[in-house]
């Protein structure tokens, strides 16, 4: 089945810094690729969705300026929470589609990514 | 877009059927179901959708009422393994980038 990986699984870092989180499709060429974010004890939330080319589409109440979302390429999206904060830690998720899937249409998680902001 | 209810958590016993419901009385006829687990910690793991016809695949069966307001996934013989966070999910058939999660089953197995 497809795979998609994220790294790192974990970063800690200071109040105030940047993080950059990257997605993979390993198998495939993802032209959508998604990114969630779940607080502990939470279901995930959709924060925005990320199209290979162009500008990422972000859900309502996102800071599309403060979680900058890149897909330069099919197989590679990166997250980048900017002037990180407490309140941004959480267990951020990528997924994508895989456009070999059909009608199915189902999206291929990653691993997650756990952000700590100390 | 349709919103789903699912009981908070429920406890099987290991090898036993594992029968979890969900709402969608709000669903309309050309939303699909679909249910992902999530173990502790990990990325969610897609099981099975469909839309109006029942459902089997190699992991579970999923069962939809005739009026589409609910379903059950069913895990034939569940193992420890299986403990994890289910989730039921609607999708609009034309709008496939939006996977809404709702707050989800954590299914306890015991030995």
């Amino acid at each position: 089945g497809a795979v998609v990986s994220q790294h790192p699984s974990r970063v800690i870092c200071k109040s105030g810094t940047s993080v950059k989180i990257e997605c993979r499709s390993l198998d495939f060429q993802a032209t959508t690729m998604f990114w969630y974010r779940q607080f502990p004890k939470q279901s995930l939330m959709l924060m925005a969705t990320s199209n290979e080319g162009s500008k990422a589409t972000y859900e309502q109440g996102v800071e599309k300026d403060k979680f900058l979302i890149n897909h330069a390429s099919l197989t590679l999206s990166t997250l980048t929470v900017t002037s990180a904060h407490p309140e941004d830690s959480s267990f951020y998720i990528c997924s994508a589609r895989d456009p070999r899937a059909g009608g199915r249409y189902e999206q291929f998680f990653g691993p997650g990514t756990r952000l700590t902001v100390l | 877009d349709a919103k789903t209810t699912q009981p908070p958590s429920m406890d099987c016993a290991e090898g036993r059927a594992a029968n979890l419901p969900c709402n969608h009385s709000t669903i309309s006829g050309n939303e699909y179901v679909y249910w992902y687990r999530q173990i502790h910690s990990q990325g969610p793991q897609y099981i099975i959708h469909g839309l109006k016809n029942n459902e089997t695949n190699e992991m579970a069966s999923l069962i939809i009422t005739e009026d589409r307001k609910s379903s059950t996934l069913i895990l034939p013989h569940a193992t420890l393994r299986d403990t994890a966070v289910y989730y039921c999910i609607v999708r609009p058939l034309y709008n496939f980038n939006k996977f809404y999660f709702g707050s989800g089953t954590k299914l306890n197995v015991k030995p």
